[in-house]
């Protein structure tokens, strides 16, 4: 079975300052780790993905994530927050043996960014 | 181009009555997936169509939850003697190609906006 922890329910930061969103998964074989951003009444945005490769991934919006295979985690980070950057951020996780191809979301995550 | 739509955007219902909740793929997409977001918590995943089949109904939390997808396209979400525990936002994805084996398994999945239904 797949699964995805976000220890923090909630993370603070000030504007300009850098910012980590937590991510740890369970795969039995190799992931595919995904992060996703939710706007109130939104739908999921996609913001950036890891598949193989590079461990630093850059994405959407200035977002970048790093895999760390020893760590099991993909944590979510930007250098300068903004406030248009509050929402409510979901890792996700594919299991390459995983026949239903279906993602497992973790808890989530709401990221306030205050000025 | 147009991106994955739900209708309707919200729907209020009263306990015992039937619901449908319909979703329009991104145009092309083979696979749609049908996640619950509930008050508070993560994504719950339901069910996933590959073309009109559907590999796995693994999610479905009872045998008043169906899905169906017609045309390999258009979803509908069907929930039978709506409870008050099934209020929630309902989401539809779709994703550009076949799931299994690469390249489609390395897809993201596209949201639709979601449907909040409130059972009273």
């Amino acid at each position: 079975a797949q699964s995805v922890a976000q220890p923090e329910d909630q993370v603070n930061v000030a504007e300009g300052n850098p910012l980590t969103v937590k991510c740890t998964y369970s795969v039995s074989g190799n992931p595919y780790l995904f992060w996703y951003v939710q706007y109130p009444n939104r739908g999921l945005q996609f913001l950036l993905k890891y598949i193989t490769g590079d461990n630093l991934v850059k994405g959407s919006y200035g977002f970048e994530a790093e895999f760390n295979k020893s760590q099991t985690s993909f944590h979510l980070k930007k250098p300068s927050a903004l406030v248009s950057d509050s929402a409510l951020y979901f890792c996700a996780v594919r299991d390459h043996n995983n026949a239903g191809n279906m993602l497992t979301f973790g808890g989530g995550t709401r990221l306030m960014v205050k000025p | 181009g147009a991106g994955v739509s739900q209708s309707p955007s919200n729907k209020v219902t009263e306990k015992g009555k039937d619901v449908e909740l319909r979703c329009d793929p991104i145009s092309g997409h083979t696979a749609l997936y049908w996640y619950r977001q509930s008050l508070g918590q993560g994504l719950e995943f339901l069910i996933y169509f590959q073309g009109n089949s559907a590999p796995d109904k693994s999610g479905l939390p009872s045998d008043r939850f169906s899905a169906e997808r017609t045309g390999g396209s258009v979803s509908t979400l069907t929930i039978q003697r709506t409870q008050q525990e099934d209020s929630a936002v309902y989401l539809c994805a779709s994703s550009p190609a076949p799931p299994s084996g690469p390249p489609g398994i390395y897809n993201e999945q596209f949201f639709g906006p979601g449907t909040r239904l409130t059972v009273l």
